[in-house]
């Protein structure tokens, strides 16, 4: 299995721009969720899936949009980059197992909003 | 919405020497979880705690989750360099969203 995988894995954006940062998994996990990181801080839930055709909004939603299609597949559209933006950007998925929730991150995308 | 607060933000510690990061939150927590994120990279899963007192081992590493299930901690006995990275506790809601801490950065001096 190659786990979660992110697409790409660093990118550079000129203000206005949009790009559609992806995700994908190959464990059949229902579960996958969106974070960003900023520099000395945790990380901040933008969207999360229970489950193709699913998605609701996490604590900072405000300029991303997700879609859930398939169960592999949970690509971040940035609609217009901001460059409040920049940041690290993680994928994850999970699956429940003998009642723990075991979370799958993925390398993480890298993007500067210029 | 429910929050959990985490100190120290920094750890420095001679190798050897034990290290101890908190998680508080104002509310009853279902659940806490715990992750390193190493420099550079990405989160990794160390454990989950759902039971009010409950301790876990791993190695070097102690959990633990409180009676009243509204604090949690991380112990790591005579640190090694490989245990440099940042530590985050955070919880897990029905849809396995997290919602995590600031975490604690650690460096351990050689």
């Amino acid at each position: 299995n190659a786990g979660v995988t992110q697409t790409p894995k660093f990118q550079v954006l000129k203000t206005g721009q949009s790009m559609t940062l992806q995700c994908a998994q190959d464990m059949n996990h229902e579960y996958m969720s969106w974070y960003r990181q900023d520099p000395g801080m945790g990380l901040r839930l933008i969207h999360y899936s229970v489950g193709a055709g699913i998605t609701d909004q996490g604590e900072v939603p405000n300029g991303y949009n997700v879609s859930r299609s398939t169960t592999e597949d949970f690509p971040l559209r940035l609609l217009s980059a901001a460059p409040s933006q920049t940041s690290v950007y993680f994928c994850a998925s999970s699956y429940s197992s003998g009642g723990t929730d075991t979370q799958y991150f993925g390398p993480g995308t890298r993007l500067t909003v210029l | 919405g429910q929050q959990v607060m985490q100190i120290p933000q920094y750890q420095h510690v001679q190798e050897g020497e034990d290290f101890t990061t908190y998680c508080n939150s104002s509310t009853t927590l279902s659940n806490i979880q715990w992750y390193k994120q190493r420099p550079g990279g990405h989160p990794v899963f160390l454990i989950q705690l759902v039971k009010s007192g409950e301790v876990k081992k791993q190695k070097r590493l102690t959990f633990q989750f409180g009676e009243a299930k509204k604090n949690s901690s991380l112990h790591i006995t005579a640190t090694q360099t490989t245990d440099v990275g940042t530590y985050f506790c955070a919880f897990s809601g029905s849809a396995r969203q997290l919602t995590f801490g600031s975490g604690t950065q650690l460096t351990v001096l050689p």
